[in-house]
């Protein structure tokens, strides 16, 4: 059972190239987040799902793109990256909502925009 | 939207002490998380407690709804304590948002 799984866990891309961080999860869960974490910030909420097909806005939304076609992925996407981009990433999931069970995180994408 | 303050936002330890993390939060919240993020960044979920106390092992945690705040109590503490802290909170109203405080970040000293 390997939980959450990120992938990559380092990327360094150039200002204005896109790419897209991968989160998949076997645990069957509904709920899946994006957060972003820099320092002295804690984490902040960029998009959620609670199932395939369901997508809304968090806390810090701009310059990300989420979609779920299936229970298992929900890939984050950078259409065009800028410095203020630079941070790390972590996926969550939980069997049924944000607040109704423990979230599960994967171990993080460490993004750095030159 | 809901305010979530974390206090101390630094702690120094010698092996062995114990201590106390508090959460305090802005508005009412159907749900409280204490997470621990450990020194290579992995975030571990330690309690699920909109209200009352829940212990495992050396740690408890205590949520006081009404009052808005929460507690999370380490005792005996190890060097594998160390790391961050950090609570967060579902406001109520049916969001599905999770809101994180900035985290207290404990160092122990052997």
């Amino acid at each position: 059972n390997a939980g959450v799984t990120q992938t990559p866990k380092f990327q360094v891309l150039k200002t204005g190239q896109s790419m897209t961080l991968q989160c998949a999860q076997d645990m069957n869960h509904e709920y899946m987040s994006w957060y972003r974490q820099d320092p002295g910030m804690g984490l902040r909420l960029i998009h959620y799902s609670v199932g395939a097909g369901i997508t809304d806005q968090g806390e810090v939304p701009n310059g990300y793109n989420v979609s779920r076609s299936t229970t298992e992925d929900f890939p984050l996407r950078l259409l065009s990256a800028a410095p203020s981009q630079t941070s790390v990433y972590f996926c969550a999931s939980s069997t049924a909502g944000a607040g109704n069970q423990p979230q599960h995180f994967g171990d993080g994408t460490r993004l750095s925009i030159l | 939207g809901i305010q979530v303050e974390q206090s101390p936002p630094d702690l120094i330890l010698q092996e062995g002490a114990n201590s106390t993390l508090r959460c305090n939060f802005s508005d009412s919240v159907n749900n409280l998380q204490w997470f621990h993020q450990n020194p290579w960044g992995q975030l571990i979920n330690l309690f699920y407690i909109p209200s009352g106390t829940k212990q495992n092992g050396r740690l408890s945690a205590t949520t006081v709804a009404t009052e808005r705040y929460s507690l999370l109590y380490i005792s005996s503490s190890q060097t594998t304590d160390s790391g961050v802290y950090f609570c967060a909170v579902i406001t109520q109203g049916g969001s599905e948002k999770l809101v994180f405080g900035k985290g207290t970040k404990l160092t122990v000293n052997p």
